[in-house]
């Protein structure tokens, strides 16, 4: 066990629809990542927070928002879905120093129909 | 910008074989370099890491060897078990700045036959 939690587990939801995935990070944690997983893709960075501040920014569409709260859980929120947004969103999180490593969490698998 | 290249999959071994997956780097500086494993249903765990060059990582039987000359960063294991079945993923991290993020290849799925 990582530590880091995420749910829901799986959501199958349809186009057009606006999902939010959930991230708790390890206890004691400031940092908080976003990655999607696709096949044709693989790992893709989205979103890195740290301290409830925004700090790098990857491939994330318009579309998609994230948010770190004072708790430092973090939401990421997707809209206006498409088919192609079906992917494992993985959350990971660290203490925020440049070389600890990153503790994941077991993703939440999106299904857009 | 920062990229990973590592060998395609699947790769299919008997139990006790040698297993190789060669994984090169693109990155300006000095890079920290992972291997991270993804056991099936789970999330991506650290397997080892190394953050200077000539520096070797290992952990489980695991190894690779930071080379900066060839920037590759190669993972072996003289005998692999059953339960090495996995996606292995090789990954940088970039130096300096304060962003922390790492870049990942797209993984390589390794099959342990008995």
């Amino acid at each position: 066990d990582s530590g880091v939690t995420q749910t829901p587990k799986h959501l199958i939801t349809a186009t057009g629809q606006r999902v939010t995935l959930r991230c708790s990070p390890r206890s004691g944690d400031l940092s908080v990542y976003w990655y999607q997983q696709s096949l044709d893709q693989g790992l893709q960075f989205l979103i890195q927070y740290y301290n409830g501040e925004e700090r790098a920014k990857g491939n994330i569409l318009e579309r998609f928002s994230a948010q770190q709260f004072p708790d430092l859980h973090s939401e990421l929120n997707l809209s206006s879905l498409e088919l192609g947004d079906s992917a494992l969103y993985f959350c990971a999180s660290s203490s925020g120093d440049a070389n600890e490593k990153l503790f994941f969490g077991s993703g939440t698998q999106l299904s857009v129909l | 910008g920062n990229s990973v290249t590592q060998m395609e999959g699947p790769v299919t071994l008997s139990e006790e074989a040698f297993l190789t997956i060669n994984c090169t780097y693109t990155a300006t500086g000095y890079p920290s370099l992972f291997w991270y494993v993804q056991y099936p249903g789970e999330g991506l765990q650290l397997l080892l890491k190394a953050t200077k060059a000539d520096d070797k990582g290992s952990n489980k039987g695991f190894e690779a060897t930071y080379r900066k000359e060839t920037t590759s960063f190669h993972l072996e294991k003289g005998s692999v078990q059953v339960s090495d079945s996995a996606v292995y993923f090789c990954a940088l991290r970039g130096s300096g700045g304060s962003n922390y993020k790492l870049t990942f290849g797209k993984g390589t799925l390794l099959t342990v036959n008995p």
